[in-house]
């Protein structure tokens, strides 16, 4: 069964930080990575998708794919008070006949402090 | 263009009782699924339909049922639901179309109470 892992958290950091949020994977064939945010009492909302090894930059967004290792991290910049919320990664698998599925992980609670 | 909607928003039921989730995707997606999503447990998947016509199980389908009415629409149903099923009930779409990058998109929820 194709596992999604992630800390719970929470992870609390201040205002103005780095939050540094993680994520492994089993299945090594998976060819694209995902990170969503979701505010409480709200849905999943698609903030990056990475799909090569390597780090990939938005904004105060970073991914950073390592297959070899697989592994799949977000790095949050200046850290503010809108940025508290669960992080979900999610992993691309390919489930036959063209179609593809994403295993979620559990999710990443973080806390952001003024 | 609206995305994905989810109808009810919120729901109490009594133990027994039956009910359908409904949700609608306007983006002419081909995939629909629907998780539910519990404290602790991260989202959960419990029935999808990789296109128009076809259903499959998902992570913990038991209690429920499924219809892809047409390409656009994807209905949940609980035959007699338990409190168990008590939870925060998710829709999404994706195009799927062969590529592994493709987005997939989620509807606002449905908050479901079972007595």
């Amino acid at each position: 069964q194709k596992e999604v892992e992630q800390n719970s958290g929470p992870l609390s950091v201040p205002e103005g930080a780095i939050a540094s949020l993680n994520c492994t994977y089993s299945d090594r064939v998976s060819q694209s990575f995902f990170w969503y945010r979701q505010y409480s009492g709200k849905s999943p909302e698609l903030i990056m998708s990475i799909y090569s090894n390597g780090d990939k930059e938005d904004g105060r967004f970073t991914a950073q794919l390592n297959k070899a290792s697989q592994y799949v991290s977000l790095l949050i910049r200046d850290s503010q008070p809108s940025d508290s919320a669960t992080y979900l990664c999610a992993v691309n698998g390919y489930s036959g006949a063209g179609s593809y599925q994403l295993t979620f992980g559990k999710g990443t609670k973080l806390s952001v402090i003024p | 263009n609206a995305g994905v909607t989810q109808t009810p928003k919120f729901q109490v039921l009594k133990t027994g009782q039956s009910m359908t989730l409904q949700c609608a995707q306007d983006m002419n997606h081909n995939s629909m699924y629907w998780y539910r999503q519990d404290p602790g447990m991260g989202l959960r998947l419990i029935y999808y339909s990789a296109s128009e016509g076809t259903t499959d199980k998902g992570e913990v389908p038991n209690g429920y049922n499924v219809s892809r009415l047409n390409k656009r629409e994807f209905s949940l149903r609980l035959e007699s639901a338990a409190p168990s099923q008590t939870s925060v009930y998710f829709c999404a779409s994706r195009r799927n179309r062969g590529a592994s990058t493709d987005t997939q998109y989620f509807g606002p929820g449905t908050r479901l109470t079972v007595l």
